[in-house]
């Protein structure tokens, strides 16, 4: 089945230390690609997306992300967390002109920030 | 304030009574979409609509309808509530159906 697998369920970082969650996709074709974050108690608020153009996305907070189409992957990173960087991360995907219904979404990934 | 309100913030029903979550959004988004939220498993889509007056099911539909009469609302019904639809569960609307969604602030639901 088609799926958004993210293989790190758990991380825990020191602040300072860089970052980088594993999404990977198993769609052919074109498609929309999206990390969203939950921070504790809160709502999903969107960190990044990509439609198209240059594979290197920059979102909020100093996250990035990049695309690499060969390897079906969108990967997440950032240089050097933060203690409010603790929530959890997902990945997310749509294929664009399809008349797919909406996100599929990864399992998560719950990222732990220690001062 | 532009977004998205729910429904009642949390709940504790008792199986096999009817539940309306409520969502509402003041965007004009013409997509709404409802999700639930379990550990482990992240978002799985439940039912969304693409504009008004239509609907259609998501990965997980069975014991949940919708319906959308207005730009505006789309709740969710469980007409007959059992334990394992213990969940958050979270409305969202987009533009259009492959735009950005944006998610409200959830519904804690637990079905004893």
């Amino acid at each position: 089945a088609q799926s958004v697998s993210q293989h790190n369920h758990h991380v825990i970082l020191s602040e300072a230390a860089s970052l980088e969650l594993g999404c990977n996709y198993s769609y052919g074709g074109t498609v929309n690609l999206f990390w969203y974050v939950q921070y504790p108690g809160q709502h999903l608020q969107l960190l990044l997306k990509y439609f198209s153009g240059d594979p290197l996305v920059k979102g909020i907070k100093g996250f990035e992300a990049e695309f690499i189409k060969s390897k079906f992957s969108f990967n997440l990173r950032k240089p050097s967390v933060q203690w409010s960087d603790t929530a959890e991360y997902f990945c997310a995907v749509t294929p664009p002109g399809t008349g797919r219904r909406a996100l599929t979404f990864g399992s998560g990934t719950r990222l732990q920030v220690q001062p | 304030i532009a977004g998205i309100t729910q429904a009642p913030t949390s709940q504790i029903l008792a199986a096999g009574r009817r539940m309306t979550l409520r969502c509402t959004q003041d965007m004009r988004h013409n997509a709404m979409y409802w999700y639930r939220q379990d550990l482990g498993l992240g978002l799985r889509l439940i039912h969304y609509s693409n504009t008004a007056g239509t609907t259609g099911k998501g990965e997980v539909p069975d014991g949940y309808s919708v319906s959308r009469a207005n730009t505006d609302d789309f709740p969710l019904t469980l007409a007959s509530a059992v334990p394992s639809q213990t969940s958050v569960y979270f409305c969202a609307s987009s533009k259009e159906i492959t735009d950005t969604q944006y998610f409200g602030p959830g519904t804690r639901l637990t079905v004893l």
